[in-house]
């Protein structure tokens, strides 16, 4: 089944505390990105990544940090989380701009973060 | 700065009553608008692309249309089924920046 996967779906951490969100897509997606999903505010992106090893920041970059070194991941790195990153974060992947579906991203179901 | 906005934030419909939901956006060239549903604790899934204004896009009983500063999404008859967040996003088409708007919670009562 084509699809992305997150990891952890719910994680409760502590100010400070080094943390790493997983995402792996099958699809062959050259295109990933992650972003933010606060009440009120919508979806909001914070890094995205056209191929490996490029990455460009989006609307709210600070205080995350990505990598791209294969294909198919693209994990997103807290290096001291604080309260304010508390919120549901989306990976999402698309395929390249010659496909039918380019542009339409696929998500991943969550991951929701509480840092105290 | 590229902006979306939504209206209403919520709606509450009867089983068949049909309504429409706004999309208004501000970007300095659109590549496309993207219409996804979201139900509770899933992430967003697809619905439609639309390019240019005057475009139409059809799915069951949804309906995307757009003009050079807003879309509608018709809702026709709508069942309980329906009843989810529906989100709006622009791409501008000076990069791959994605930027969505807050949504409409639609509940449809039986």
């Amino acid at each position: 089944e084509a699809q992305v996967t997150q990891n952890p779906r719910y994680l409760i951490t502590v100010t400070g505390k080094k943390l790493t969100v997983t995402c792996s897509q099958n699809m062959n997606h050259e295109y990933m990105s992650w972003y933010r999903q606060d009440p009120g505010l919508g979806l909001r992106q914070i890094y995205y990544s056209m191929n490996v090893e490029v990455t460009d920041k989006g609307d709210v970059p600070e205080g995350y940090k990505v990598s791209r070194k294969e294909k198919r991941n693209f994990p997103l790195i807290l290096e001291s989380p604080s309260p304010n990153q508390t919120s549901l974060y989306f990976c999402a992947s698309s395929p390249p701009v010659a496909s039918r579906m380019a542009n339409v991203l696929t998500f991943g179901a969550g991951s929701r973060l509480t840092v105290l | 700065e590229d902006q979306v906005t939504q209206s209403p934030e919520a709606l509450r419909l009867q089983e068949g009553e049909s309504s429409s939901l706004n999309c208004s956006y501000t970007v300095s060239g659109l590549r496309g608008l993207f219409w996804y549903r979201q139900d509770p604790g899933k992430g967003p899934e697809f619905l439609f692309t639309l390019y240019s204004a005057g475009e139409e896009k059809e799915k069951e009983r949804l309906k995307a249309t757009l003009t050079k500063k807003e879309s509608f999404l018709h809702i026709t008859a709508p069942k309980p089924e329906d009843s989810a967040t529906y989100l709006c996003a622009v791409q501008a088409d000076y990069g791959q920046n994605f930027v969505f708007g807050p949504g409409t919670r639609l509940s449809v009562l039986p």
